[in-house]
């Protein structure tokens, strides 16, 4: 079956503008995962989505990142005012739930020129 | 606050040769723990998952094993071919509650012809 999409493959965006990540997680994958990978600081968990649950937004860096996730399945990671350090590969990863192996999607690669 | 640290950064090896991977995690009270290898500009494919209950897991040449007394998993490669040849990732996932991974920063693995 399909696995976890995520679009687009590459953005690059100008400081200071916002941009939207997009994941389209295994379909009946009730869990969802956003990691930020970049050079310096390897693989960073962002926010977890179970169901209907109040997310697990610990990760997140800073209060320029958000993310929602519509109808218990497709996600958007939204990014305000990006910084030149925000450039990193953004994953998405789902599951079928607490604990079970987890499934990566290919990633967005940002550019912050 | 869970740490997990791979050594070597870098092993190359001819093809043919078993090898272990080594991956250590300060807090021994983990969930399971997460094997995946990570080709280059791709996203990270999961290779195996082994619970805390579990010693050892296989799929294949791959053997992944758990010691949580010693916080430390190995990922055995048998007959190891130059299709191998990508960046190895163990992730914990620490017992508490919280569904976050905490990855190492990988063994770049490459198999020589």
């Amino acid at each position: 079956g399909a696995g976890v999409s995520q679009s687009p493959s590459n953005k690059v965006t100008e400081k200071g503008k916002d941009v939207e990540l997009r994941c389209d997680p295994i379909s009946g994958h009730t869990a969802l995962y956003w990691y930020r990978q970049s050079l310096g600081q390897g693989l960073e968990f962002l926010i977890y989505f179970q169901g209907n649950s109040a997310p697990d937004k610990s990760g997140l860096p800073s209060d320029r990142f958000s993310a929602e996730r519509t109808g218990g399945s497709v996600s958007t990671l939204t990014i305000q005012r990006t910084q030149q350090e925000d450039s990193a590969v953004y994953l998405c990863a789902s599951s079928l739930g607490r604990g079970r192996e987890q499934y990566f999607g290919p990633g967005t690669r940002l550019t912050v020129t | 606050k869970q740490e997990v640290t791979q050594i070597p950064a870098a092993l190359s090896v001819p093809e043919g040769e078993n090898l272990v991977l080594n991956c250590s995690f300060t807090d021994s009270a983990i969930y399971n723990l997460q094997w995946f290898r990570q080709d280059p500009g791709k996203g990270l494919t999961s290779l195996l998952l082994i619970q805390s209950s579990q010693r050892e897991q296989t799929s294949g040449r791959l053997n992944a094993s758990l010691d949580k007394s010693s916080g430390r998993s190995t990922l055995y490669i048998a007959a190891s071919q130059p299709g191998d040849s990508a960046t190895y990732l163990c992730a914990a996932r620490t017992q508490g509650g919280s569904e976050k991974l905490v990855f190492g920063k990988g063994t770049k693995l490459t198999v020589n012809p």
